[in-house]
């Protein structure tokens, strides 16, 4: 099995409203990121977990709240966003280790998410 | 910090031919790995071929081959007979080490190929 599975595919939500995304993979994969895809944009990284635990974060602002609760799921929790907030967000898992060998990410379809 | 160039904002070929995506970057790390996705409007990014820094041979994946020139710093993307299909928007990445063994992508700004009939 060499997927990695998000849902919803699409949502919808007001700024006030509090709303997770879910990705999850049966590879054995043991790193898992949230990437922000602006539209006609390059993947931006948003987090890195390693071991299920944060091991990257880029910065993101404290409204976007990533959790691993298992080595198969990665959530991303979402309240107050703002209308630029609004992107498709990809998730990726990949073995863990940066070195010379070939380890590529495998990506999720995504979540398109339109902030109201 | 890693550097990505595609020069490239969109490319038009036609069905059965050949086409090569240009990719350039910019690293001081001796070791690197390059990687090419492909993405579809669906959204999904989909992994096509790989090249680390020290591999002998240029990658090839069926109709994907990578025209590596390490000197120049470049990684195009060779796709053999087009298909329709083939239409995307097409990123060259780096692996870019974030400290341990955590690592991104570092994206191009990609390439939308358009395949004709």
């Amino acid at each position: 099995d060499t997927e990695v599975t998000q849902t919803p595919k699409h949502l919808v939500m007001g700024m006030t409203n509090k709303k997770s995304l879910k990705c999850e993979q049966h590879m054995g994969h043991r790193a898992m990121y949230w990437y922000k895809q602006k539209a006609k944009k390059p993947p931006e990284l948003m987090f890195v977990y390693s071991y299920e635990k944060l091991s990257i974060n880029e910065s993101v602002p404290s409204r976007f709240s990533p959790e691993c609760p298992n080595s198969s799921l990665l959530n991303l929790h979402l309240h107050a966003l703002q209308p630029e907030d609004s992107a498709l967000y990809l998730c990726a898992s990949s073995q863990v280790g940066a070195g010379v060998g070939y380890n590529e990410q495998f990506f999720g379809p995504g979540t398109r998410l339109t902030v109201l | 910090a890693q550097k990505i160039t595609q020069t490239q904002p969109g490319m038009f070929v036609q069905e059965k031919e050949a086409v090569t995506l240009d990719c350039t970057y910019d690293t001081s790390d001796p070791s690197y790995g390059l990687f090419w996705y492909k993405q579809p409007s669906s959204g999904e990014m989909i992994f096509l071929i790989y090249q680390g820094s020290y591999d002998q041979q240029n990658a090839t994946e069926g109709r994907y081959s990578l025209n590596f020139q390490k000197a120049r710093k470049s990684a195009n993307l060779v796709i053999s007979a087009s298909q329709l299909g083939d239409s995307a928007m097409y990123f060259c990445a780096m692996r870019d080490l974030l400290g341990g063994s955590n690592y991104k992508l570092t994206f191009g700004k990609g390439t939308l190929l358009t395949v004709n009939p």
